[in-house]
């Protein structure tokens, strides 16, 4: 039982390039979400998802693109990558839509230059 | 959801309780009160949530005022490893759209 699991853990990106950032989860949790924190603030949800084939947009989700085809797997997708998109990423997942709390991956840290 | 209200940051002594206080004085009768900590740029994680009784786990209890206005996460016997940013977030269950806010940074000296 791995939890939730963030792939790449740090990244460089180059103004303009594309990427997704992956989280996977082991718990069939059917809410999964990203959020990103920037230094000294809270965490900002970016788009959440209840269950396969349904996600939406949180606080911020300008610049960013999901997909959810499995219960698994939440791929964030970066399409071109600002500067402003220098963040620290976060992926959680719960079941019963939280009411036990959310499980946060590790996290990853995009640089964009 | 509600907002809270933490202080920024509060200091604890080794060995002490830390009494880690939030304001919710908006709070929705259906909405519960959650505690998750973030250690040094780990990801976030859940303490403890509650409704209107006082909760406690192994780590943390959580005491809710009758008015359910105002909350407290304490940490019995605080150490060096619960230094931490604590976040206090009011919520209703069904509501997806959770946001976190800046939290208290909790240091314990030893």
């Amino acid at each position: 039982n791995a939890g939730v699991t963030q792939t790449p853990k740090f990244q460089v990106l180059k103004t303009g390039q594309s990427m997704t950032l992956q989280c996977a989860q082991d718990m069939n949790h059917e809410y999964m979400s990203w959020y990103r924190q920037d230094p000294g603030m809270g965490l900002r949800l970016i788009h959440y998802s209840v269950g396969a084939g349904i996600t939406d947009q949180g606080e911020v989700p300008n610049g960013y693109n999901v997909s959810r085809s499995t219960t698994e797997d939440f791929p964030l997708r970066l399409l071109s990558a600002a500067p402003s998109q220098t963040s620290v990423y976060f992926c959680a997942s719960s079941y019963n839509r939280g009411r036990y709390g959310y499980t946060f991956g590790s996290g990853t840290r995009l640089t964009v230059v | 959801d509600a907002k809270t209200t933490q202080p920024p940051s509060m200091d604890c002594a080794e060995g002490r309780a830390a009494n880690l206080p939030c304001n919710h004085s908006t709070i929705s009768g259906n909405e519960y009160v959650y505690w998750y900590r973030q250690i040094h740029s780990q990801g976030p994680q859940y303490i403890i949530h509650g409704l209107k009784n006082n909760e406690t786990n192994e780590m943390a209890s959580l005491i809710i005022t009758e008015d359910r206005k105002s909350s407290t996460l304490i940490l019995p016997h605080a150490t060096l490893r619960d230094t931490a940013v604590y976040y206090c977030i009011v919520r209703v269950v069904s509501y997806d759209k959770v946001i976190f806010g800046p939290g208290t940074s909790l240091s314990v000296i030893p």
